[in-house]
């Protein structure tokens, strides 16, 4: 069964720390993606990468770099976790093209102290 | 960016047909429309993707009209775990770089 695995299912972090979310996929996708889900405010999208060593911004990139070093592995980095930065972090999935569903890791709930 | 619009809950009883529409009035030529499904503290799940006319797999059927600016989501005979949140969306494909954006979802609550 084909998957993505997100490092940490729950991560209490303190204001001003460097955090770090992993992600790997087994399926050889090109695209991979990030997104913070907060109730009320559904699924928003941090950044995305096409390709390794690419990234591109999404909605609401502030805060957040990534790293694809690797074509399975996607990382996302808090570089001064602050409070706000308080969410469920989802990581995703696809083929290159059109027509491609995503496939979804678990989520980490990150929550900042 | 195509956006979607569905109702933001739903209410059915076990054991009946469901469906939910969704409006995307300017869905793009190259857009697929595709359905995810989102239980508490996970991931949302992939149900179905169509580009026109009806799709259907084992979970779900999707029924796509000719001028394709809407959608519908037919779950047949519903149970307790069909109970989750479902996301219609519509693909933005710059470059075929297939990125996703969610809106709030349709919360379905299937009662006894």
């Amino acid at each position: 069964d084909v998957k993505v695995t997100q490092s940490s299912r729950y991560l209490v972090k303190r204001t001003g720390e460097k955090v770090f979310l992993e992600c790997v996929q087994d399926m050889d996708h090109e695209n991979m993606f990030w997104y913070r889900q907060d109730p009320g405010l559904g699924l928003r999208l941090i950044y995305f990468s096409y390709d390794v060593k690419m990234k591109e911004k999404g909605d609401i990139p502030e805060g957040y770099s990534v790293s694809r070093e690797k074509k399975e592995r996607f990382s996302l980095i808090l570089e001064s976790a602050s409070t706000n930065q308080t969410s469920m972090y989802l990581c995703a999935s696809s083929q290159q093209g059109a027509g491609y569903g995503y496939t979804f890791g678990s989520g980490t709930r990150l929550t900042v102290v | 960016l195509a956006k979607t619009t569905q109702p933001i809950s739903m209410d059915s009883y076990e054991g009946q047909e469901v469906n939910i529409t969704c409006s995307h009035n300017n869905i793009a030529t190259n857009d697929y429309i595709t359905w995810y499904q989102q239980f508490p503290s996970q991931g949302p799940r992939f149900i179905i993707q169509g580009y026109k006319t009806k799709v259907t797999n084992e979970v779900a059927s999707l029924f796509i009209p000719a001028d394709r600016k809407s959608s519908t989501l037919s779950l047949p005979r519903v149970s307790l775990s069909d109970t989750a949140v479902y996301y219609c969306l519509v693909g933005d494909t710059p470059g075929g770089y297939n990125k996703l954006i969610f809106g709030a979802g349709t919360r379905l609550a299937v009662h006894p």
